[in-house]
C-alpha cells in the first residue's frame, strides 16, 4: 500500500512544494515512479526510479528517498504545476499499485 | 512517436461484458508491456492488467476472475475484457505501455487519452 500525503496541498506560485509517499514495507527505489495529472487529462510520467526525470520534464521537479519514504518536491511552482501528482509502485509478483494522489491547488 | 488510442463502447449494461482496444501507432507493439488503468469519477487510479507482447500477463488480484487481457501484434493492438460488470465498473479506462526490464523499471512513460465507460441500464 502506497499512502500520499497531505491530500491537498495549498500553495502560490513560485512557492517549493513537498509531497510525499510511504510505502507499507520496504521497496526498491528503482520500482517506484511519480505522475501528474491534470483535469480531464491522462497522467503524464514525471519521475521513474525514484529520482531520474522522465523525458521533457523540466528540472524543477525532483525525487528522492529509499525504503519505505519518497518525496516529489517541486522546486518553485508554475501555473502550469497545479494538478493532482500520484506515486506508484512495481512489483513484479504483485503488479501495479497507486498511492491515493496529492492535489496541489492555488493558495 | 508512438501513441495510443483506446476505443470501445461507452455504456454497458450491468452484468454485461466490457470490450476495449488500445490501438498502439507509431511504432511496434512488440517487446514492450501494455496496461490498462482505469479511475473511476473522481477517484484515483486502478491498476487492472498489463500484458508482453508475447502473451505474459498479470492482473489485479481484486478484478482476476473478471478480466482478461490479450494482444495481436499483427496488428499492434491490446485489448481488455472486463464480465459481470456493475455500476463500480464505471470509469475513464487508460490504455498505457510499461516499460519494464529484469533490472529496471522505466514507468508508464505513454499513455493514451482515455476512454470512458458507464455501466447502467
Amino acid at each position: 500500500v502506497l499512502t500520499q500525503s497531505p491530500g491537498t496541498l495549498s500553495l502560490s506560485p513560485g512557492e517549493r512544494a513537498t509531497l510525499s509517499c510511504r510505502a507499507s514495507q520496504t521497496i526498491s527505489s528503482s520500482y517506484l515512479a511519480w505522475y501528474q495529472q491534470k483535469p480531464g487529462q491522462a497522467p503524464r510520467l514525471l519521475i521513474y526510479g525514484a529520482s531520474r526525470r522522465a523525458t521533457g520534464i523540466p528540472d524543477r521537479f525532483s525525487g528522492s528517498g529509499s525504503g519505505t519514504d519518497f518525496t516529489l518536491t517541486i522546486r518553485r511552482l508554475e501555473p502550469e504545476d497545479f494538478a493532482v501528482y500520484y506515486c506508484q509502485q512495481f512489483v513484479s509478483s504483485e503488479g501495479i499499485t497507486f498511492g491515493g494522489g496529492t492535489k496541489v491547488e492555488i493558495k | 512517436q508512438v501513441q495510443l488510442q483506446e476505443s470501445g463502447p461507452g455504456l454497458v449494461k450491468p452484468s454485461e461484458t466490457l470490450s476495449l482496444t488500445c490501438t498502439v501507432s507509431g511504432g511496434s507493439i512488440d517487446n514492450y508491456y501494455w496496461s490498462w488503468i482505469r479511475q473511476p469519477p473522481g477517484k484515483g487510479l486502478e491498476w487492472v492488467a498489463y500484458i508482453y507482447y508475447s502473451g505474459y500477463t498479470d492482473y489485479n488480484p481484486s478484478l482476476n476472475s473478471r478480466v482478461t487481457i490479450s494482444v495481436d501484434t499483427s496488428k499492434n493492438y491490446f485489448s481488455l475484457k472486463l464480465s459481470s460488470v456493475t455500476a463500480a465498473d464505471t470509469a475513464v479506462y487508460f490504455c498505457a505501455r510499461l516499460r519494464w526490464t529484469p533490472n529496471y523499471y522505466y514507468g508508464l512513460d505513454v499513455w493514451g487519452q482515455g476512454t470512458t465507460v458507464t455501466v447502467s441500464s
